[in-house]
């Protein structure tokens, strides 16, 4: 059963507006930490923002935001005032306390900015 | 400490030949992880180590996989026997964890393996 859902292959906004990236998950265990990664171009994968499962404001870093929304498992990621740096591959993924300590990835969404 | 090292950032070799990766993790981190990526997928989790202990493989590592961290400091990934399938990135990650949760994973560039 796929665990983490990223439903929008690609996402195409222009610069300086605000876009949200989605990202829907599946667990029963209510220990959990949901993560989003950047992977431009040159392959590596970079830490954006974290939130766990018990936090109970939403995670912000910046730019970046977590929009948790327990009940209805989803931990989308909102981008304001994008930039043309954000372009690249944006990963959702889920560590949970029970299955052990290993990251799962949904298989990403596509962020394309223009000028 | 700059971060995740991994080498060599490419490898190409012939089908049937082995090959073996190296991840030098964050110093102080005691957690590494291997993932595969190919294209268009989110990272698949293969192998995972605490110090110099492999305590989780995952289903996708076939017997011709094999990974160690002999001093709980870099790590190394073989495969022996490639074939195309084995065609991918190739990630490396650490973290500092402490019971069942993590820090943030930090993340290598990988390893892009092409098997001919």
């Amino acid at each position: 059963a796929q665990k983490i859902t990223q439903t929008q292959p690609g996402m195409f906004v222009q610069e300086k507006e605000a876009v949200t990236l989605d990202c829907t998950y599946d667990t029963s265990d209510p220990s959990y930490g949901l993560f989003w990664y950047k992977q431009p171009s040159s392959g590596e994968m970079i830490f954006l923002i974290y939130q766990g499962s018990y936090d109970q404001q939403n995670a912000t870093e910046g730019r970046y935001s977590l929009n948790f929304q327990k009940a209805r498992k989803s931990a989308n990621l909102v981008i304001s005032a994008s930039q043309l740096g954000d372009s690249a591959m944006y990963f959702c993924a889920m560590i949970q306390r029970q299955a052990g300590t290993a990251l799962i990835f949904g298989k990403g969404t596509t962020l394309s900015v223009s000028s | 400490d700059t971060g995740v090292s991994q080498n060599p950032r490419h490898k190409i070799t012939k089908r049937g030949q082995n090959v073996t990766f190296r991840c030098d993790p964050i110093s102080e981190h005691n957690r590494l992880y291997w993932y595969r990526q190919t294209l268009g997928q989110g990272p698949e989790f293969l192998t995972y180590f605490q110090n110099e202990a492999q305590l989780e493989k995952s289903r996708l590592l076939s017997d011709r996989f094999s990974a160690e961290r002999p001093k709980g400091s870099f790590s190394t990934l073989e495969i022996q026997r490639t074939e195309q399938g084995d065609s991918a990135m190739y990630l490396c990650a650490s973290s500092l964890g402490q019971g069942m949760m993590n820090t943030e994973a930090f993340f290598g560039q990988g390893t892009r393996l092409t098997v001919v």
